[in-house]
């Protein structure tokens, strides 16, 4: 596609709910990241996918955070047994080389725990 | 992580005026840095990109300053338009850390018309 495409757009879940946000990436694009941009702040990585190959998970705040990319394009973050401070922006980001290179960033999706 | 700073959370500016963003990091390992514009409600756009082997690099309307010495970067804009308002953000990568980018808190950018 032209961009990146994250959905659902808006999420509203209920504390306890499990959630999963979908991203799909820039077409042959290798690199794939995740966000958490909290209300007023800068963008706080999460993980990151080589192809199928999450290399760096350093940033997922809990074992409730789980991510994949299983045929090395489409990625789907899981929320399980979310909670209030849950509640932020998830944003996603690919890349096409290996290497120091741009991030294209997706509209990201606005997940509200109620 | 490394920190990334903004030195001025807002800034307001006439139409046509210039437009500077600071942004102060602390990695001295840093080596290639991004300035992201962010509209609200949307994802972070790339703008401009700058290599610690450079200091100096122009776009359109835009130029990056880097000064590796005190650990600075700006961003400036010229004959600011209303378009420009937004959320700037500085991202900073270390080739020898991975491939993450850390990101600062945000300079708020509003045009006067």
């Amino acid at each position: 596609g032209a961009g990146v495409s994250q959905s659902p757009r808006y999420k509203v879940a209920k504390r306890g709910q499990d959630v999963a946000l979908r991203c799909d990436p820039i077409s042959g694009h290798v690199s794939l990241f995740w966000y958490q941009q909290a209300l007023g702040q800068g963008p706080e990585f999460l993980t990151y996918f080589q192809n199928e190959a999450q290399l760096d998970k350093s940033g997922l705040p809990s074992d409730r955070f789980f991510a994949e990319r299983p045929e090395g394009s489409v990625s789907t973050l899981k929320i399980q047994r979310t909670q209030q401070e849950d509640s932020a922006v998830y944003l996603c980001a690919s890349s096409f080389p290996l290497g120091q290179s741009p991030l294209h960033f997706g509209n990201g999706t606005r997940l509200t725990v109620t | 992580g490394e920190s990334v700073g903004l030195h001025l959370p807002t800034l307001s500016v006439q139409e046509g005026d210039n437009s500077i963003i600071n942004c102060a990091y602390s990695n001295s390992a840093s080596d290639y840095f991004i300035w992201y514009k962010q509209e609200s409600g949307k994802g972070p756009q790339f703008i401009i990109d700058i290599r610690s082997n450079m200091d100096k690099r122009q776009g359109q309307r835009v130029t990056v300053l880097l000064n590796k010495t005190v650990k600075h970067l700006s961003l400036q804009i010229a004959a600011t338009q209303p378009g420009d308002s937004a959320v700037y953000f500085c991202a900073e990568n270390a080739w020898e850390t991975g491939n993450q980018f850390y990101f600062g808190t945000g300079t708020s950018l509003t045009v006067i018309p």
